[in-house]
């Protein structure tokens, strides 16, 4: 079945530093890949997504690249901000398939003034 | 801004009771969806209803049932609530059933069961 993988559960970083989350998934067909950033208290809200492979997203600084050869879809930051501390979550979604999102376990990013 | 509106935002209950959770959604969306948030943040689809149809229903104990009166509203009731069923509940969106992946998500409803 469809899956994603997220290898870091949690992530703690001063202001300024490099970001890089790391983002692998598995499917049968071509998905669109997605990251959600989750702030305190709030739902998931869409932060950028990519529906063609080799094609880059970019959103509020964040960036991911959809590389179809290492099934990967890493997200990176140049410079992180405190505002920046949140749940990070991969997904995907398969053309067609009743638009279920399959979800990461997600990344907690901690930003340190 | 706001777009899922959820009630309520906490219930604390005891076991063998029963709950409902309601959502409405403003934004013109034909298709609406109920995803689980566990204590450790794992997100997994419960249920998903396109213009009041049922379309997405996995695998999810029978207490579970969710109720759609016009492609606004989106209710989740439990019957008998169990330990485990402790969790955030979000309400989301979609355009349509096609999904490209944008889903607009409510702030949840958490549930705890004593």
């Amino acid at each position: 079945g469809d899956s994603v993988t997220q290898k870091q559960g949690q992530v703690t970083l001063s202001e300024d530093d490099f970001l890089f989350i790391n983002c692998t998934y598995s499917t049968t067909t071509y998905p669109t890949l997605l990251w959600y950033v989750q702030y305190l208290g709030q739902g998931p809200q869409l932060l950028l997504k990519v529906t063609t492979a080799n094609n880059k997203g970019i959103s509020r600084g964040f960036e991911a690249t959809y590389d179809k050869g290492t099934t990967s879809f890493h997200l990176q930051k140049a410079s992180v901000q405190e505002s920046d501390s949140a749940v990070y979550f991969c997904a995907l979604v398969r053309a067609g398939n009743t638009g279920k999102l399959i979800f990461g376990l997600g990344t907690t990013l901690q930003v340190q003034p | 801004e706001t777009a899922v509106f959820q009630t309520p935002n906490y219930h604390v209950t005891q076991v063998g009771n029963e709950v409902s959770f309601n959502c409405k959604q403003t934004l013109g969306h034909d298709t609406m969806y109920w995803y689980k948030q566990d204590s450790k943040k794992l997100l997994k689809i419960m249920f998903s209803y396109n213009n009041k149809q049922l379309i997405v229903n996995e695998t999810v104990p029978r207490r579970f049932s969710p109720q759609s009166s016009d492609k606004a509203h989106l209710n989740l009731r439990i019957k008998s609530v169990e330990p485990e069923d402790s969790a955030v509940y979000l309400c989301a969106s979609s355009l349509d059933r096609a999904n490209t992946g944008q889903l607009y998500f409510g702030e949840g409803s958490k549930l705890t069961v004593l």
